[in-house]
């Protein structure tokens, strides 16, 4: 598999379209999701978080989905603009476990 | 900001060296973590503590010893470390773990060791 850094999936688009960022959790016992923002240089920023008991959730021109048939996670960045181009985790967790995060995917916006 | 500070930012260490990383919460959390992100691996938890008390140790190698005197501060000493040890050290906190609370994390501390 991918990992962070050299070897990171990436997706370009260009700015005005939406974005989709695509995640595949491991436990299907997860009750808790998170996408976390990562900037160059910054630590990880809280963007948008989903309970197992939800399948969609709106923020501001972001939206989070969630398929746990196949345990899939996904982002949707409306509108997306240059300040979105950064490295996005998703990360689950169960009950009182602590996160765990999935390998990243790196967005670039063309401008 | 996210009201999570690490000190330094960057940090150069020989491998006999020792030194140790600050973080401090300024969001009334009761839990604290250390992460490592390097090149190659997704965010690897180390440690959790909770109320003070360490929770959780991610198989962790002793030359890496955590402290946490109070909620609001965590510190991570380092000894012996060796080149792979290089990477970005990442501080969070939260509410109290299990609940469906974010982590917040702090900018990170530039760890090479040379």
């Amino acid at each position: 598999g991918e990992s962070v850094g050299l070897h990171l999936p990436t997706l370009s688009v260009q700015e005005g379209d939406n974005s989709i960022i695509n995640c595949a959790y491991s436990n299907s016992a997860s009750d808790y999701f998170i996408w976390y923002k990562q900037e160059s240089g910054k630590g990880p920023q809280f963007i948008i978080d989903i309970r197992s008991n939800m399948d969609k959730r709106q923020g501001q021109r972001v939206t989070v989905l969630l398929n746990k048939t196949v345990k899939h996670l996904s982002l949707q960045i409306a509108a997306t603009q240059p300040g979105d181009s950064a490295v996005y985790f998703c990360a689950e967790k169960k009950g009182n476990t602590p996160l765990v995060f999935g390998k990243g995917t790196r967005l670039s916006v063309i401008a | 900001e996210t009201g999570v500070t690490q000190t330094p930012r960057h940090l150069v260490m020989g491998m006999t060296n020792k030194k140790s990383l600050k973080c401090e919460q300024h969001l009334g959390h009761n839990a604290m973590y250390w992460y490592k992100q390097s090149a190659k691996k997704p965010l690897e938890l180390m440690f959790v503590y909770n109320f003070k008390e360490q929770t959780e140790n991610n198989s962790v190698p002793s030359r890496f010893s955590p402290e946490c005197p109070n909620s609001s501060h965590l510190f991570l000493h380092l000894h012996t470390l060796q080149p792979e040890d290089s990477a970005l050290y990442l501080c969070a906190s939260s509410q109290v773990p299990g609940l469906t609370y974010e982590q917040y994390f702090g900018p990170g501390t530039r760890l090479t060791v040379t």
